[in-house]
């Protein structure tokens, strides 16, 4: 069974920086892409951030481009997002999901991990 | 940036009725790279439909997908108790991913 488990949410003042993390198991893990899509509180679905199988490749929302930092781990099956200056509209519930290679979809889906900055 | 607005915001309807919901694109989009989910309170989003008609693992056969360029649907054919939640659209291209806003499907 496919699972994926986040971490490391909490709560941080504007400006601040927070690492997330998600552990997948399940699946060969180096063969699928993984994402970080986000969802702040009563709102709608928003795509962060993709990283490949291999970890060479990430693409980012513009929104979090240059501030945000996708990087995995395979041997440990782990997955990291790096997170900062920090800012109040990134308060979010962060989920890690698995790919649908080929079809551009997010197959499966931790349970997210909640980030709120503030002060 | 491909936009996504679905419609109707919220749909009431009753158990055993047919639910039709629609999303459009503001250009077209590759219709391999299309998807509905569907979103419970407190629960993460379920993958339902791929590459705009083909049902993932598990959902029932009373979901189905169409569509092609920039309008898409997503229909119910007979609505069960559980099926009362957000579905969420959602497109890849050039590298990036865009929702529509959702669709609260509500009962009446």
């Amino acid at each position: 069974e496919v699972q994926l488990v986040e971490s490391g949410g909490g709560v941080v003042q504007p400006g601040g920086s927070l690492r997330l993390s998600c552990v997948a198991s399940g699946f060969t893990f180096d063969d699928y892409a993984i994402h970080w899509v986000r969802q702040a509180p009563g709102k709608g679905l928003e795509w962060v951030s993709i990283i490949s199988g291999d970890g060479t490749t990430t693409y980012y929302a513009d929104s979090v481009k240059g501030r945000f930092t996708f990087s995995r781990q395979n041997s440990k099956n782990s997955l990291s997002l790096q997170m900062n200056s920090l800012r109040t509209e990134d308060t979010a519930l962060y989920f890690c999901t698995k790919d649908l290679a080929g079809f551009g979809a997010f197959h499966k889906w931790g349970q997210g991990t909640m980030v709120t900055v503030s002060s | 940036e491909i936009v996504l607005t679905q419609s109707p915001d919220t749909l009431s309807l009753s158990p055993g009725e047919r639910a039709t919901l629609s999303c459009r694109a503001s250009q077209s989009v590759v219709s391999t790279y299309f998807a509905w989910y569907q979103q419970k309170p407190g629960q993460a989003p379920r993958l339902l439909i791929y590459g705009a008609s083909s049902r993932a693992t598990g959902v029932p056969d009373r979901f189905s997908g169409s569509g092609s360029g920039t309008d898409f649907t997503l229909t119910i054919s007979r609505l069960e108790p559980e099926d009362f939640a957000v579905y969420y659209c959602q497109q890849y291209g050039s590298s990036l991913y865009t929702f529509g806003q959702g669709t609260k499907l509500e009962i009446k």
